[in-house]
């Protein structure tokens, strides 16, 4: 399965400020998934990330809010503007492969103070 | 829409004995995926099992293993001589084709007891 290094895995933050989280993976991936965990719940898409192309959001997310970048096949960047503190989460990177499934980051969490 | 339901929020095992968690999903598709991840403290998302819907024999992997009814629409995971280390909440997870985003269940949390 592919390996996901991502950063930071956790940091406080001031609202009113933007956080910048990053996926590299190990080998070349077509998509990229970006999820959001909120304090004890399950884990729901924010958006899917295409090499080449503008990131896919789910109804509820917003490019504005949520700027992703894919700049070649094996990183992402996911950032958090304007933060308050209903964004503080988990957030985690995905990538599926055919043969494994689904490998997920090791997740960031983000406290808003 | 598609949608994914774990109707246990806590489940607790004693050390060595036999658990199974519930999962239902709702879909009208024929080709899907079903997953099991478990989740620990650390919060790393870790595959458990997975199962092909056009598959009808049971995945095993261990001492996991699933009970896939797909008329039913269910998706049970059974953890066999249970261990500390497999205490951890468990998510059951949906995706209809490959590329296709992954829909979680609510999570069940297991507690393992010694």
């Amino acid at each position: 399965s592919a390996v996901i290094s991502q950063k930071p895995s956790r940091d406080i933050c001031q609202r009113g400020t933007s956080l910048t989280i990053q996926c590299q993976v190990d080998s070349q991936v077509t998509m990229m998934f970006w999820y959001r965990q909120q304090p004890g719940q399950s884990l729901t898409l924010i958006a899917t990330a295409n090499q080449g192309s503008e990131a896919t959001y789910e109804s509820g997310f917003v490019i504005d809010k949520f700027p992703i970048s894919r700049p070649n096949l094996t990183f992402s960047t996911l950032t958090v503007s304007n933060m308050s503190p209903e964004d503080s989460s988990i957030y985690l990177c995905s990538v599926e492969s055919r043969s494994y499934g689904y490998t997920f980051g090791s997740g960031t969490r983000l406290t808003v103070v | 829409a598609q949608t994914v339901t774990q109707s246990q929020p806590e489940m607790s095992v004693q050390e060595a004995e036999t658990v199974t968690l519930s999962c239902t999903y709702d879909t009208s598709e024929s080709d899907y995926y079903l997953f099991w991840y478990k989740q620990p403290p650390s919060r790393q998302m870790i595959l458990v099992i997975r199962q092909e819907a056009y598959k009808q024999q049971n995945a095993t992997e261990n001492r996991f293993s699933v009970n896939f009814q797909k008329a039913a629409k269910s998706f049970s995971l059974k953890i066999s001589d249970s261990q500390l280390g497999d205490a951890a909440m468990y998510f059951c997870a949906y995706r209809v084709g490959y590329g296709n985003k992954l829909v979680f269940g609510a999570g069940t949390i297991l507690r393992v007891k010694s």
